[in-house]
Parts: C-alpha cells; structure tokens; sequence
C-alpha cells in the first residue's frame, strides 16, 4: 500500500516566517505533487515535479517554491509566509505507468499563518 | 483549457434515493476521467477511472464525450456515502501528466 507522509498535520507560523513543509514517499514514485485545497475552491496545484531536481509550476504557484533533492521526498517552501497562505495543503505522488496513473494523496497539513 | 466543472457545492439525499453527482470537463486532448472522494477526517483517495469501467462501493461512471460529462452515479444512497467528491482530468503540461480538479461536491445522505 502507498504511503505518503506528511511531516506536520498542524502548523501555525507569523507572517514572514519562512515555512518548510515536507512529504515523502515511500513507493519510489517518479511523480509528486503539492496542491492547496481551500473550502469553494477545491484542490489548486501549487508545483510538481516529475523527477529528482526537476519542478514545474502549476496553476498557482506564486509565493512558493520547492525542492526534490531525493526521489522520496519533496518540499513545499514558502518563501515569506502571507495570511493569504492559511490553507490546507495536500501531497500526493504517482507512479508513471501507462496512461495518467491516479495520485495517492497524503493526510494534509493545516497551516495558519497569524 | 483544462477544465473541471462541479455544479453543485452541495447536494443533500435520504438514505436508499439514487445519488447522480454531476461533472463536466473541457480538454482538447483525449481525456482520462477521475473521481475521488473524501470522507470526514480521512485523506483525498481514488474512488474510480474511466478506463477501469469498474464499480467502486456500489459507484459508477460512464464518459460521455459527446457531452463531455464524467457524472457519478450510485442507485441507492448509504449513510456512509456522506463526503466530499472531486472529479478529476489527466492533462499534460511540459511532458507531464497533472491532474486538474473541479471545487468539489459535498454529499450528505441523510438517515
């Protein structure tokens, strides 16, 4: 069974603050993915990164950055943390098989920003 | 564009009633269909794909490309079905598959 961990299901941090949130898988997936999910919006792709050191923004990227140093494990950085950034924030990652393979989906990390 | 439309935030049924959630896309490409679901306190999880044509706790969901609709379907609602719904479109950016969300559907079944 898939498993992707995220490293804090609550965080509180200042405006300013430089936050890490982590995630790592433990299924040697190529693909992983971090979105926002906000009440009316659903889920928002934030970056992903279908490689070691590679990343792509997606819809919603301004304000973040990530890293992916290993395969396992990938970072979602904000840079200087905004109120505007209070959310949930979701992982997920994917093997890259034939077709779009579906996303497993780690448990979110609540984040407020006061 | 890639899109998703849920239309409905919200939709509230009794036990044993027939239970259609609605989902439209629009993509140029050849989509790939997802639903997933997300019960209270639990993780985003795939509840079915189009290419599998499979029902998933009693779900189903036929692509209709005519009228680019992916809607859920089950014949009797359960309690248990209470949960947030998302449909979902496999679409390609840079190379890479992505997936593109609709805003959700939240389910209540009543008793």
């Amino acid at each position: 069974d898939v498993k992707v961990t995220q490293s804090s299901r609550y965080l509180v941090k200042r405006t300013g603050e430089k936050v890490f949130l982590e995630c790592v898988q433990d299924m040697d997936h190529e693909n992983m993915f971090w979105y926002r999910q906000d009440p009316g919006l659903g889920l928002r792709l934030i970056y992903f990164s279908y490689d070691v050191k590679m990343k792509e923004k997606g819809d919603i990227p301004e304000g973040y950055s990530v890293s992916r140093e290993k395969k396992e494990r990938f970072s979602l950085i904000l840079e200087s943390a905004s109120t505007n950034q209070t959310s949930m924030y979701l992982c997920a990652s994917r093997s890259t098989g034939v077709g779009n393979q579906p996303q497993h989906f780690g448990d979110g990390t609540r984040l407020s920003i006061l | 564009a890639q899109r998703v439309t849920q239309p409905e935030k919200l939709l509230s049924v009794f036990k044993g009633a027939p239970v259609e959630l609605k989902c439209n896309y629009s993509y140029s490409g050849s989509p790939e269909l997802f639903w997933y679901v997300q019960y209270s306190r639990q993780r985003l999880q795939l509840l079915l794909r189009h290419i599998s044509r499979e029902s998933i706790k009693g779900f189903t969901a036929d692509l209709n490309k005519g009228e680019t609709s992916f809607h859920l379907k089950k014949p009797f609602a359960q309690e248990e079905d209470s949960a947030m719904y998302y449909c979902a479109l496999g679409a390609t950016q840079g190379g890479s598959e992505k997936l593109v969300f609709g805003k959700g559907t939240k389910l209540t079944v009543n008793p």
